[in-house]
């Protein structure tokens, strides 16, 4: 199975500031079928970038989603203190469906 | 509006059966994949396993292989998710979500069932 690995464990920075996001697979995944969710405390999940690079509908565009193969980057260029929350990797490219576990956005 | 809404919170001792379920409105139930997705208390997503109502053809996570079952009645646009012996490490949040495949991702999302083995 695909193990993705997801750093830094927590982010913390002043509204305005760039977030950049790391998730790394060990192993190669396909046609970039990678998903980044965001999830707010005592909320499910939700979906913002799928195929590593394509916003999901409603998205605000300060978020983005880059990389290939085995790395894949999410960035938000200008936190707001809404996007405090935990962000989760998933590839979808082979089975078994794997998540990275997590980084934590706190806002300062 | 595409919603799923799941069943609400359980309390069960262990040794317990237990079924929760999942039910699809606003968008042809059948025609799509419902996976499940596990967060222990304080812990990242686990991916379960999926089902396509249409015909009930199902896959399963290694790790959650035998452990559960996934099932569905088109019927009444819900998919469910059974224990037939509950373990104090089954306790966590269980969400279901629509995906457009087998092996996908998944949008929206349930509110969450929290179950509690104790």
């Amino acid at each position: 199975e695909i193990v993705l690995t997801q750093s830094p464990g927590t982010l913390s920075l002043s509204p305005g500031e760039r977030a950049t996001l790391s998730c790394r697979a060990s192993q190669f995944v396909s046609s970039n079928f990678l998903t980044w969710y965001q999830q707010k405390p005592g909320q499910a999940p939700r979906v913002l970038i799928s195929g590593a690079s394509r916003r999901a509908t409603g998205i605000p565009d300060r978020f983005s989603g880059s990389g290939s193969g085995t790395d894949f980057t999410l960035t938000i260029s200008r936190l707001d203190p809404e996007d405090s929350a935990v962000y989760y990797c998933q590839q979808y490219g082979s089975s078994p469906l794997t998540f990275g576990g997590g980084t934590k956005v706190e806002i300062k | 509006e595409v919603q799923l809404v799941q069943s609400g919170a359980e309390v069960k001792k262990p040794g317990e059966s237990l079924k929760i379920s999942c039910k699809g409105s606003g968008y042809s139930f059948s025609n799509f994949w419902i996976g499940w997705v596990r967060q222990m208390p304080g812990k990242g997503l686990e991916w379960m396993g999926v089902i396509y109502p249409g015909d009930s053809d199902t896959r399963y996570s290694p790790s959650f292989q035998g452990q559960v079952t996934i099932s569905a009645d088109k019927s009444i646009s819900t998919a469910y998710l059974q224990w037939s012996s509950l373990r104090a490490s089954d306790t966590a949040m269980y969400y279901c979500a629509r995906s457009y495949g087998d092996n996908n991702w998944f949008d929206p999302w349930g509110q969450g069932t929290l179950v509690t083995v104790s």
